[in-house]
């Protein structure tokens, strides 16, 4: 069974700040996911990386998929209060069920 | 836009009691999720179907039943109730190959 480990479980930090949370795997995974879920919602898809050393950007939150595909950083550059939620990373595509991490929790302070 | 709805999002009931959970997309999405999510727990799997009346139990399936009638709508079922079954519980769907899973705002559900 793959596994994928994220930490830290707890981050709070001022508005402003930057922040990288992580997602690590002892097998290598064809592909990892992150979703957000904001508190009272369903999670929601932000990225998939697929090649080992990828690099994707959604406007002020940077993806990065390791190069052995082991592992994955987000990493959230002068975060907001809009940033507040539950990060998870999961894989892998295009199998079915996926694997969840148990998810970082992250609240940015006004 | 994809939407998954459930058909509540916060439900109290009594121990023993039967507890239904609906489920509905409309994107014609052949694989749906039950997961329940507790803190430190994560998401965790409960039951998932890739199509009309297919089931596969999940990670945590015991306690749990589930029914798919329609493609469209994947009903949980908590046939006798317990408050370690007190939890959110969250929907999701995805179309087979897709990309994403869409999930449904949740139904947070007390035991008492």
């Amino acid at each position: 069974t793959q596994l994928l480990e994220q930490s830290p479980q707890f981050l709070s930090i001022q508005e402003g700040e930057n922040l990288t949370v992580y997602c690590n795997s002892s097998s290598v995974f064809s592909s990892l996911q992150w979703y957000r879920q904001e508190p009272g919602e369903g999670p929601v898809l932000l990225v998939t990386v697929v090649t080992g050393g990828e690099v994707k950007k959604l406007k002020r939150l940077t993806f990065q998929f390791g190069d052995a595909r082991k592992d994955s950083s987000l990493h959230i550059t002068a975060a907001q209060p809009g940033d507040t939620g539950l990060y998870l990373c999961a894989g892998p595509r295009p199998l079915t069920p996926l694997v969840f991490g148990k998810g970082t929790r992250l609240s940015v302070i006004a | 836009d994809v939407k998954v709805t459930q058909s509540s999002r916060y439900l109290v009931k009594r121990t023993g009691e039967k507890v239904f959970l609906e489920c509905v997309q409309d994107m014609d999405h052949e694989n749906m999720f039950w997961y329940r999510q507790d803190p430190g727990l994560g998401l965790r799997l409960i039951y998932f179907s890739y199509d009309v009346k297919m089931k596969e139990k999940g990670d945590i399936p015991e306690g749990y039943s589930v029914s798919r009638e329609k493609k469209e709508r994947f009903s949980l079922i908590l046939e006798s109730a317990s408050t370690n079954q007190t939890s959110m519980y969250l929907c999701a769907s995805e179309g087979t190959g897709m990309e994403t899973q869409y999930f449904g705002p949740g139904t947070r559900l007390l035991v008492l």
